[in-house]
């Protein structure tokens, strides 16, 4: 199994202000990696796939990068409903989701 | 639209089997491209991928739940289901149900069920 391993557990940035946050994986899943964000009581909501692809309907202040093992989701500048838990996901070998991140307003 | 619905009892005793369906509104689940997924989430915890199926009845499950999982799907109903098999207190969490392309990322969900193991 895949394990992927998300940093930090919980990250506490300014609204305004950028927000970076980190998912590795135990071995390469190439790009085959995305990422979600969950509010509380609703479902998660796909960001990102493909490691740097925009789901439909994402706002531009989203975006992601990596390959192989070290993926980064990026947020340029929070807005107030930016905050909320984070997870990546990888697909290259069965599907696995990391713990995730906690994007919580400093 | 495309809408996911969960249903099903939200308590199962130790040792029963958890059942949940998931109906598919707004379209068919027997487009070609795409595969339905039951992922759960314990609370306060992260999210774990159950299995996946497609309109054909293929399927394909998490290892590490394989020997208790069957997802099924019956096209005349545009529903899926779960059944998840002898399950114990660590089965407690919400059930999403979901769908994916072949490259298996979860675009649409539904808004998850709680199911509580309990005697």
């Amino acid at each position: 199994e895949i394990v992927m391993t998300q940093s930090p557990a919980t990250l506490s940035v300014s609204p305004g202000e950028r927000a970076t946050l980190s998912c590795r994986a135990s071995q390469s899943v190439s790009s085959n990696l995305a990422w979600y964000q969950q509010k509380p009581g609703q479902a998660p909501r796909l960001l990102i796939y493909g490691a740097s692809t925009r789901a439909t309907g994402i706002p531009a202040r989203f975006s992601g990068s990596g390959s192989g093992t070290d993926f980064t989701l990026t947020i340029s500048s929070l807005q107030s409903e930016d905050f909320a838990v984070y997870y990546c996901q990888q697909y290259n070998n069965w599907i696995t989701f990391g713990q995730g991140t906690r994007l919580e307003i400093k | 639209q495309l809408q996911l619905q969960e249903s099903g009892p939200g308590l199962v005793k130790p040792s029963e089997t958890l059942s949940l369906t998931c109906t598919v509104s707004g379209g068919s689940i027997s487009r070609s491209s795409d595969y339905w997924g039951w992922i759960r989430q314990p609370p306060g915890k992260g999210l774990e991928w159950i299995g996946s199926i497609y309109y054909s009845g293929s399927t394909y499950y998490n290892p590490s739940l394989k020997s208790r999982v069957t997802i099924s799907v019956d096209t005349s109903k545009n529903q899926f289901s779960l059944k998840l098999s002898s399950v114990t207190a660590a089965d407690t969490a919400v059930y999403y149900c979901a769908r994916h392309d072949r490259y298996e990322t979860f675009d649409i969900w539904g808004q998850g069920t709680m199911v509580t193991v309990s005697s």
